[in-house]
């Protein structure tokens, strides 16, 4: 049980448009969703939480005009890359809890986004 | 701020040898800290905490509040136990995890 999956797993766009990642908690209801992003070699950096129904929290010095996160239901998040440019290549990565307890996340496989 | 700092990013050691990978962090209250572990071509997951006091494969971690330090041990490395690993903490009142940078364990034959 506890299984999230990221849709899709990798994906390429041109600089300048916009590009949609999803995130669910398959087997489980997620009152708490998180985005992550990864540069290569280096740790996991919080870009946001998002609590179901409510707006996300934005971690400092990330543009939340330019990452649109929504999470409309107990069962799905998205995270929109909007305007997207070459520096924003990076691999995203989600995770979900039931409980909101921080350690008790269910990390997604990730999606690896290349803009050319 | 709260920090965690894993200052090995590459560690190799010998199959059977002991095996410590340190994590130090940076916080005036009283932390929570975790070990996670992402094994090749499989997601991150929680390898274990450190108010469970559990060992997991063979694994164990002691918070060291003097030295603000939670070093992951085995005492006889695995070939399986190759991979990525990080120290993470979450603190009271925080929704979220601050990952460290992570170290590469590599165990050779």
């Amino acid at each position: 049980g506890a299984v999230v999956s990221q849709h899709p797993s990798w994906v390429i766009c041109k600089s300048g448009t916009s590009v949609k990642i999803e995130c669910r908690s398959l087997d489980f209801q997620a009152t708490t969703m998180f985005w992550y992003r990864q540069f290569p070699k280096q740790s996991l950096m919080l870009m946001a939480t998002s609590n179901e129904g409510s707006k996300a929290t934005y971690e400092q010095g990330v543009e939340k005009d330019k990452f649109l996160i929504n999470h409309a239901s107990l069962t799905l998040s998205t995270l929109t890359v909007t305007s997207a440019h070459p520096e924003d290549s990076s691999f995203y990565i989600c995770s979900a809890s039931r409980t909101g307890i921080p350690y008790e996340q269910y990390f997604g496989p990730g999606t690896r986004l290349t803009v050319t | 701020a709260q920090r965690v700092t894993q200052p090995e990013k590459l560690l190799s050691v010998f199959k059977g040898a002991p095996v410590e990978l340190k994590c130090n962090y940076s916080y005036s209250g009283s932390p929570e800290l975790f070990w996670y572990v992402q094994y090749s071509r499989q997601r991150l997951q929680l390898l274990l905490r450190h108010i469970s006091r559990e060992s997991i494969k063979g694994f164990t971690a002691d918070l060291n509040k003097g030295e603000t330090s939670f070093h992951l041990k085995k005492p006889f490395a695995q070939e399986e136990d190759s991979a990525m690993y990080y120290c993470a903490l979450s603190y009271q009142g925080a929704q979220k995890l601050v990952f460290g940078q992570g170290t590469r364990l590599t165990i050779n034959p």
